[in-house]
């Protein structure tokens, strides 16, 4: 089955802690994208990357880290410079940076401790 | 800056009621819209979209037209399910830096009782 894993599906932190959420896609999509939602809120674009080795900062990437090694995966790093990390963390795919439709994984929902 | 504005909620219907979610859009240029659900605890699936003013999408008994001079897509179901109950996210295309970014609305959470 293709698609869009993302893990844990529940992640805690500690205060001071990094922490890294995994998504990885076997849909052989170029493009992926980070988003954060809040409750009642839309989502917002953390982070999203157009092709390996190249990422570009969203609407709200203070806090937050990249990396694209691998086309398969995109792996979020929310550092301790993130004060209000409490979230629902979705990662999405699209099958280039200029096509529109993008699938979603299931989600990481990130708890501080 | 591009936009999506939906319809307060919650929104709580009975079973085989009609429901319409309302969205409208500010953008420049000519958007891609698009309507997304979301189930208790899941990620966002794709409902439907439409790519050019008067196109209609639809998908699962679910329809939405793109319409120009109202800057509306709003979405439609003749008669809700229990199982329809879920938030759901208008959105538009927005082409950033080369990339095409998604601006989302805030979610209308939907609830149909039996």
């Amino acid at each position: 089955d293709g698609g869009i894993t993302q893990s844990p599906k529940y992640l805690f932190r500690k205060e001071g802690q990094n922490v890294t959420l995994s998504c990885e896609q076997n849909l052989n999509h170029d493009a992926m994208y980070w988003y954060r939602q809040d409750p009642g809120q839309g989502l917002r674009l953390i982070y999203y990357s157009q092709i390996v080795n190249d990422f570009q900062k969203g609407d709200i990437a203070e806090g937050y880290s990249v990396s694209r090694e691998k086309k398969e995966s995109f792996p979020l790093t929310v550092t301790s410079a993130q004060k209000n990390p409490t979230a629902f963390y979705l990662c999405a795919s699209s099958m280039s940076p200029l096509m529109e439709t993008q699938y979603f994984g299931p989600g990481t929902r990130l708890l501080v401790l | 800056g591009n936009s999506v504005t939906q319809m307060e909620g919650p929104v709580t219907l009975s079973e085989e009621a009609f429901l319409t979610i309302n969205c409208t859009y500010t953008a420049t240029g000519y958007p891609s819209l698009f309507w997304y659900v979301q189930y208790p605890g899941e990620g966002l699936q794709l409902l439907l979209k439409a790519t050019k003013a008067d196109d209609k999408g639809s998908n699962k008994g679910f329809e939405a037209t793109y319409r120009k001079e109202t800057t509306s897509f709003h979405l439609e179901k003749g008669s809700v399910q229990v199982s329809d109950s879920a938030v759901y996210f208008c959105a538009l295309s927005d082409r950033v830096q080369g990339a095409q970014k998604l601006v989302f609305g805030q979610g209308t959470r939907l609830t149909i009782n039996p």
